[in-house]
């Protein structure tokens, strides 16, 4: 157990739809940063909140979106879901801002039918 | 970091014997790397770091080497086992020009009994 939460592990939705993937980092890390993994592209950087605002952002569509509660849970938002959507979702976090160790939830498994 | 492509390089190797995994970096700027252990139905986990103004990094039972004149990167791990079966991902970053980690082509490490 790595210390970072994420929820659901499976999700199974179908195109059009909308799904909200919950991480909870580790305790005391204040960074959160979220990753796709597909079998085409490969880890890709999304996006970074620290300490409840948006630090950095990658290849992350408009669809997508995310934020970071006060309690500094996250949740990464996926509307009008696409079939090229489907992934696997990684949350990390880390205790700075620029800790690039960062610790990886064990993901989400987003299945677009 | 490169893209990935949908089969990943295997390494195999005998238990016992050394691993050596190889990665290239395209970003001349990155100064920081990273490399990352995916076992299946995990996140990635961190090994091993090394900033660019070192050559060699040694942790336990691993090694990482930069050469930063061919851009290249490489993980040894010494008397490999069973555990260390896993596809292995590196990873840079310009620290100072965002906080996104840039994840290369994975490699699957087999290690054969």
């Amino acid at each position: 157990d790595s210390g970072v939460t994420q929820t659901p592990k499976h999700l199974i939705t179908a195109t059009g739809q909308r799904v909200t993937l919950r991480c909870s980092p580790r305790s005391g890390d204040l960074s959160v940063y979220w990753y796709q993994q597909s079998l085409d592209q490969g880890l890709q950087f999304l996006i970074q909140y620290y300490n409840g605002e948006e630090r950095a952002k990658g290849n992350i569509l408009e669809r997508f979106s995310a934020q970071q509660f006060p309690d500094l849970h996250s949740e990464l938002n996926l509307s009008s879901l696409e079939l090229g959507d489907s992934a696997l979702y990684f949350c990390a976090s880390s205790v700075r801002e620029s800790n690039y160790g960062y610790t990886f939830g064990s993901g989400t498994r987003l299945t677009v039918v | 970091g490169e893209s990935v492509g949908l089969h990943l390089p295997t390494l195999s190797v005998q238990e016992g014997d050394n691993s050596i995994i190889n990665c290239a970096y395209s970003n001349s700027a990155s100064d920081y790397f990273i490399w990352y252990k995916q076992e299946s139905g995990k996140g990635p986990q961190f090994i091993i770091d090394i900033r660019s103004n070192m050559d060699k990094r040694q942790g336990q039972r691993v090694t990482v080497l930069l050469n930063k004149t061919v851009k290249h990167l490489s993980l040894q791990i010494a008397a490999t086992q069973p555990g260390d079966s896993a596809v292995y991902f590196c990873a840079d970053i310009l620290t100072g020009g965002g906080n996104k980690l840039t994840f290369g082509t994975g490699t699957q490490l087999k290690v054969e009994l």
